[in-house]
C-alpha cells in the first residue's frame, strides 16, 4: 500500500490531454514539494516536474505538475505514442522522515 | 554528465545479506543538499523508497526497513553502499541508485522540504532465491 495514492491507469487519443492525480496527507503533499517521474518499458524512470511545476531541462512544455492542498496533478498535452509509460509521483513525508512513492498509472494512447 | 551505476550479485540466498555499490562518475559526491540514495521495484510492481546518506553521513532510512537496511558512504571512493539482512523472496526487485536534492525552508507552518531524484542509474536485478 503505497503513502500516495494514484489512480492505476488513464488513457487518451493522440493529441489529446490526460492528468494522472496523486493524493497524499499533510505531512506529506501537503507540506512538501512534488515531483513527477516517467518510466518508460525496461528502463529506470526519469524526473519529469520537481518543486510542484518545474520542468528539467530538455522536457518539453506538454508535460505540467500543479498542486492544490494534499493533491498534485500531472498533465500531460498533445498526446504520443511515445508517452505511454508508467507515470510515478513523489514527496517527502515529513512525518515518517522518508520519501514516499505513488504506485504508479500506466498510460496508454489509444 | 553525471551517471551512476549499480554493481552487486545478481543472487542472493535467503537469509542472506544483500550488498549493492553504487558509483558516482563524472561529478562530485560531495554537493550541497544532494542525498545519495536506493530505490527498488519489484517485478511488475511500483517504486519503493529505502533509504538515502549525505557525504557527511547523515542517513535517511524507510521506516519499514529500518530494522534490516544500512547504508554507507565511501566518499573517496565516489561510491555508496547498501545492506539489507534477512532477505526473502519478496525483496526480489530492481535495485536503483539515484542522486537525492533534498533541502529544507523554514516557513510560516514549520519546516517544508524540496524533494526530488534527478540522476537514476540503470538498475540492477536481485533475485533471491536458493
Amino acid at each position: 500500500q503505497s503513502v500516495l495514492t494514484q489512480p492505476p491507469s488513464v488513457s487518451g487519443a493522440p493529441r489529446q490531454k490526460v492528468t494522472i492525480s496523486c493524493s497524499g496527507s499533510s505531512s506529506n503533499i501537503g507540506k512538501n514539494y512534488v515531483s513527477w517521474y516517467q518510466q518508460l518499458p525496461g528502463t529506470a524512470p526519469k524526473l519529469l516536474i520537481y518543486d510542484n511545476n518545474k520542468r528539467p531541462s530538455g522536457i518539453p512544455d506538454r508535460f505540467s505538475g500543479s498542486k492544490s492542498g494534499t493533491s498534485a496533478t500531472l498533465g500531460i498535452t498533445g498526446l504520443q505514442t511515445g508517452d505511454e509509460a508508467d507515470y510515478f509521483c513523489a514527496t517527502w513525508d515529513s512525518s515518517l522522515s522518508a520519501g514516499v512513492f505513488g504506485g504508479g498509472t500506466k498510460l496508454t494512447v489509444l | 554528465q553525471l551517471q551512476l551505476q549499480e554493481s552487486g550479485p545478481g543472487l542472493v540466498k535467503p537469509s542472506q545479506t544483500l550488498s549493492l555499490t553504487c558509483t558516482v562518475s563524472g561529478g562530485s559526491i560531495s554537493g550541497s543538499s544532494y542525498y545519495w540514495g536506493w530505490i527498488r521495484q519489484p517485478p511488475g510492481k511500483g517504486l519503493e523508497w529505502i533509504a538515502m546518506i549525505y557525504y557527511s553521513g547523515n542517513t535517511y532510512y524507510s521506516p519499514s526497513l529500518k530494522s534490516r537496511v544500512t547504508i554507507s558512504v565511501d566518499s573517496s571512493k565516489k561510491q555508496f553502499s547498501l545492506r539489507l539482512n534477512s532477505v526473502t523472496a519478496a525483496d526480489s526487485a530492481i535495485y536503483y541508485c539515484a542522486r537525492h536534492l533534498h533541502d529544507a525552508n523554514l516557513g510560516l507552518t514549520g519546516r517544508y522540504y524540496y524533494y526530488y531524484m534527478d540522476v537514476w542509474g540503470k538498475g540492477t536485478t536481485v533475485t533471491v532465491s536458493s
